[in-house]
């Protein structure tokens, strides 16, 4: 199985700065089938990035995906008030998936 | 539009059992991979299982904490995607969403349900 770690476990920001989140994985990873989600208090999570850069539809440009092999980094530019929420990795595969442990991003 | 709605949820005791319905609208669901992901109280996501499609053979995949007991199967006349859950035990214990991937990406979940809570407690 694939553990995804991420880092840092809380980020403190304030509005407008930039947020730079890390995955790392157990073993390598396709970048095909690497995503990342947002996650708001009592609602399901959102997907913003899958095969590790490709922005979902309607996702803002300030949200940018990269890396590969054990590495991956979710970049938010400038930080929106609206912004601020549990970001979760997560591989696929065809057989089975797994999800990191979150990153809070928090105000400031 | 595309749309999940889970239901189902309920408190059971430990050793119990309980099915969660999925319905679907909005596409053919035999025609995609459907998944079942769970999220503890106040903690992170946990992939649960997946069916795929009549294209990768209908077969199903599960996550160790709940090979064995539990089963993920679809209605293609109703357009619903259950979760038989057996043997429940207190870790059971979540939120349990049904989600749709992105095509071809064996699980970018694009598409969630609101979730229905499932209780395991004596």
């Amino acid at each position: 199985e694939v553990v995804l770690t991420q880092s840092p476990g809380t980020l403190s920001l304030s509005p407008g700065e930039r947020a730079t989140l890390s995955c790392r994985a157990s073993q390598s990873v396709s970048s095909s089938f690497l995503a990342w989600y947002q996650q708001k208090p009592g609602q399901a999570p959102r997907l913003l990035i899958y095969g590790a850069s490709r922005r979902v539809t309607g996702v803002p440009d300030r949200f940018s995906g990269s890396g590969s092999g054990t590495d991956f980094t979710l970049t938010i530019s400038r930080l929106e008030p609206e912004d601020f929420a549990v970001y979760y990795c997560q591989q696929c595969g065809r057989s089975s998936s797994t999800f990191g442990q979150g990153t809070k991003v928090e105000i400031k | 539009e595309v749309q999940l709605v889970e239901s189902g949820g309920d408190l059971v005791k430990p050793g119990g059992s309980l099915r969660l319905s999925c319905a679907t609208s909005g596409f053919t669901l035999r025609d995609v991979w459907m998944f079942w992901v769970r999220q503890a109280p106040g903690k992170g996501l946990e992939w649960v299982g997946h069916l795929k499609n009549h294209f990768d053979g209908e077969t199903t995949d599960y996550a160790a904490p709940v090979e064995g007991r539990f089963t993920i199967s679809r209605n293609d006349s109703t357009n619903t995607l259950y979760l038989q859950m057996t043997s429940l035990k207190t870790e059971d214990t979540a939120v349990y969403y049904c989600c749709r991937d992105v095509p071809l990406t064996f699980g970018a979940l694009h598409i969630w349900g609101p979730g229905t809570m499932v209780t395991v407690s004596s």
